[in-house]
């Protein structure tokens, strides 16, 4: 079975630019989490979206946004990248929010931004 | 709120060793506790959870960690370490958020463990 897939694996943007990086979670999984890891840090957490709403957004401007689709895949939008921005973005799906839910990762997304 | 503190964000272990990671949580209500692993440029894979069960929980690849409530911890063990342990490891809390229990977490800084021959 297919895990959490991430896209891209790796991109290069210019400060300013915009960014949306894309998550397929596990089949059966209604959950989609996304965190940002910069070097040397613990995972921060961005959003969670259930059933394609909003559950939970961590302390991030409003530049950084995100939706799910129906069929519960997600993508995350950052606009007007800084170079602050630069980190690894994880995706994390589970089968429905929840405090004892096991959450699975993807690889992430290494932005880096210049 | 809750929190992790992870002490100690470098460890060095011979291969054999015991290894002791240690985390400490700060939380309002009663936790759940998460141990994750991270090898060079992958993702978090779960080595093992507590949700209120049995204090001592044992994990994936002979890695266990004991509930204190007392002293407000939750340390990572195993008996000998291995090459192929070498990794950074993170210790994580899910959030209540209140009412609303959607399973944020929040993570410790990490610590990088080095095994060596």
């Amino acid at each position: 079975d297919a895990g959490v897939t991430q896209s891209p694996t790796h991109l290069i943007k210019t400060r300013g630019q915009h960014v949306t990086l894309r998550c397929s979670p596990i089949s059966g999984h209604k959950s989609v989490s996304w965190y940002q890891q910069v070097l040397g840090q613990g995972p921060q957490f961005i959003f969670q979206y259930y059933e394609k709403e909003e559950r939970g957004r961590g302390n991030f401007p409003d530049r950084f946004s995100a939706r799910q689709f129906p069929n519960y895949s997600s993508e995350l939008n950052v606009n007007a990248l800084l170079l602050g921005d630069s980190a690894l973005y994880l995706c994390a799906s589970s089968l429905i929010p929840g405090r004892n839910t096991e959450a699975f990762f993807g690889q992430g997304t290494r932005l880096t931004v210049v | 709120a809750q929190s992790v503190t992870q002490l100690g964000s470098h460890v060095s272990v011979s291969e054999g060793a015991l290894v002791l990671l240690r985390c400490n949580y700060s939380s309002s209500v009663p936790p759940y506790l998460f141990w994750y692993v991270q090898y060079p440029n992958q993702g978090l894979q779960l080595l093992l959870k507590y949700t209120s069960a049995a204090t001592l929980v044992k994990g994936i690849n002979g890695f266990e960690a004991e509930f204190k409530k007392s002293e407000t911890s939750f340390h990572l063990t195993k008996p000998s370490a291995h090459m192929s342990d070498a990794a950074e490891y993170f210790c994580a809390v899910s959030d209540n958020a209140g009412g609303t229990s959607y399973g944020k977490l929040t993570f410790g800084q990490g610590t990088i463990l080095t095994v060596h021959p």
